[in-house]
């Protein structure tokens, strides 16, 4: 079945760029999705590209595509302590249903 | 701002007991889903209705599990005989019905906690 991998934690420091990283492994995904969940709450989506793009940018956000290798990345500039939470990347194929990875923890220290 | 609305948003219960929770889509998506989350984990798909039609459902949607969408706006997902291992986030999320490239919009979830 589909499957789709991130680290578990990434530690940055206030006023850097983060980058949370993601791989999958079905060759049919057609959208891919990040998606931030704060404590207590739901999954708000943040950006999503398609599969026949290699990057797209909305603001602090940037969201670059490797097909080849499966592996999307979620760049964020001038990361913020209330950019703390974690990311979900999340890849749909040809059905409605998307298939999530467990999430990257980020932590924003000053 | 009219989005996914979940409720209740806490429920504390015994082992053993019914459980009832609902979902209000975004008012013009005609796609919801199901969703739980267990610590540390992404959300685990359960069900997805099309309208008011149950389209598919996960095999982790056990025999007690039963979900409903009457007329097609409103959802409820009723938990029967509750366990243990049902204590899990119960995410709702909906999108629009044009096509496959919409992205679902969740809601803030009912956490289930069992007693």
């Amino acid at each position: 079945g589909e499957d789709v991998e991130q680290s578990l934690f990434l530690s940055v420091r206030e006023g850097d760029s983060s980058v949370i990283n993601c791989t999958y492994t079905d060759s049919s995904s057609t959208y891919l999705y990040w998606y931030k969940q704060e404590p207590g709450a739901g999954l708000q989506l943040l950006t999503y590209i398609f599969s026949n793009m290699d990057m797209k940018q909305d603001q602090r956000l940037t969201v670059l595509l490797n097909k080849k290798d499966k592996h999307l990345s979620l760049r964020i500039a001038d990361t913020q302590t209330g950019d703390s939470a974690i990311y979900f990347c999340a890849e749909k194929g040809g059905s409605y249903i998307p298939t999530f990875g467990r999430g990257t923890s980020l932590i924003v220290h000053p | 701002d009219t989005g996914v609305s979940q409720d209740p948003r806490h429920k504390i219960t015994k082992r053993g007991q019914n459980v009832t929770f609902r979902c209000d889509p975004i008012s013009e998506h005609n796609r919801l889903y199901w969703y739980r989350q267990t610590l540390g984990q992404g959300p685990e798909f359960l069900t997805y209705f099309q309208n008011e039609a149950q389209l598919e459902k996960s095999r982790l949607l056990s025999d007690r599990f039963s979900a409903e969408r009457p007329k097609g706006s409103f959802s409820t997902l009723e938990i029967q005989r509750t366990e243990q291992g049902d204590s899990a986030m119960y995410l709702c999320a909906s999108s629009p019905g044009q096509g496959n490239n919409q992205p679902q919009h969740f809601g803030d979830g009912t956490r289930l906690s069992i007693l």
